[in-house]
């Protein structure tokens, strides 16, 4: 069975300052992993995905994540934050084609000007 | 411009009372999905459907029902046997087979049981 881990339901970063946010993710076969963001109110986007291509991925709003497969980690970063990315974070993990999608909890970013 | 259509935004019921939350999507997408989310605890699976006129139970199907009678609509009914019905519902769609799994969302319905 695949599953997610998303580490701190809330995280506070100052204005400008790196955005770390932790992803760690069991699958059972190479799994497809996806990052997306949720403003209030409104419906998920994806933000980046890793298909294998990769372990870089380079993702909307400047946001990349990188996938260890070693760690079993895809953690989302960007090098400064803005306060428009202030929103919820999901992380979430699919074992490809029709196979179910897997989410996290979800980590809230907060950005402090 | 291709996307996923939710109605209404926003919906009050009584207790007792059955409500339909619609979906609609112009992607050409064979699967769709209702998720529903609380605060803290991500986004839950209610039903699904991979084709038209078949549909699966997911993590917390009781209380929901679903029809898929049209490839592009799939609208969720919450019913008055589901205890705890006020959340936030997001309807999703993809594509079956062939694909990265990656899902395509609506901008949701919030319900509000008064």
């Amino acid at each position: 069975a695949q599953s997610v881990t998303q580490l701190g339901s809330h995280v506070s970063v100052s204005e400008g300052a790196l955005v770390l946010l932790r992803c760690n993710y069991s699958s059972s076969v190479p799994p497809y992993l996806f990052w997306y963001v949720q403003y209030p109110n409104q419906g998920l986007q994806l933000l980046l995905k890793y298909t294998s291509a990769a372990t870089l991925v380079k993702g909307i709003n400047g946001f990349e994540a990188e996938f260890k497969k070693s760690e079993t980690s895809f953690h989302l970063t960007k090098p400064s934050a803005h306060m428009s990315d202030a929103a919820e974070y999901f992380c979430a993990v699919s074992e490809g084609g029709y196979q179910k999608v897997t989410f996290g909890i979800g980590t809230k970013l907060q950005v402090i000007p | 411009d291709g996307g996923i259509t939710q109605s209404p935004k926003y919906l009050f019921r009584k207790e007792g009372q059955n409500v339909t939350l619609s979906c609609e999507q112009n992607l050409n997408h064979d699967a769709m999905y209702w998720y529903r989310q609380d605060p803290g605890q991500g986004l839950r699976l209610i039903y699904y459907s991979q084709i038209v006129n078949d549909f699966q139970k997911g993590d917390i199907a009781e209380g929901y029902s679903v029809s898929r009678e049209k490839k592009e609509s799939f609208p969720l009914t919450v019913t008055s046997a589901q205890k705890n019905p006020t959340a936030f519902y997001l309807c999703a769609s993809r594509f079956r087979q062939g694909n990265t799994g990656e899902l395509f969302f609506g901008e949701g319905s919030r319900l509000t049981v008064l």
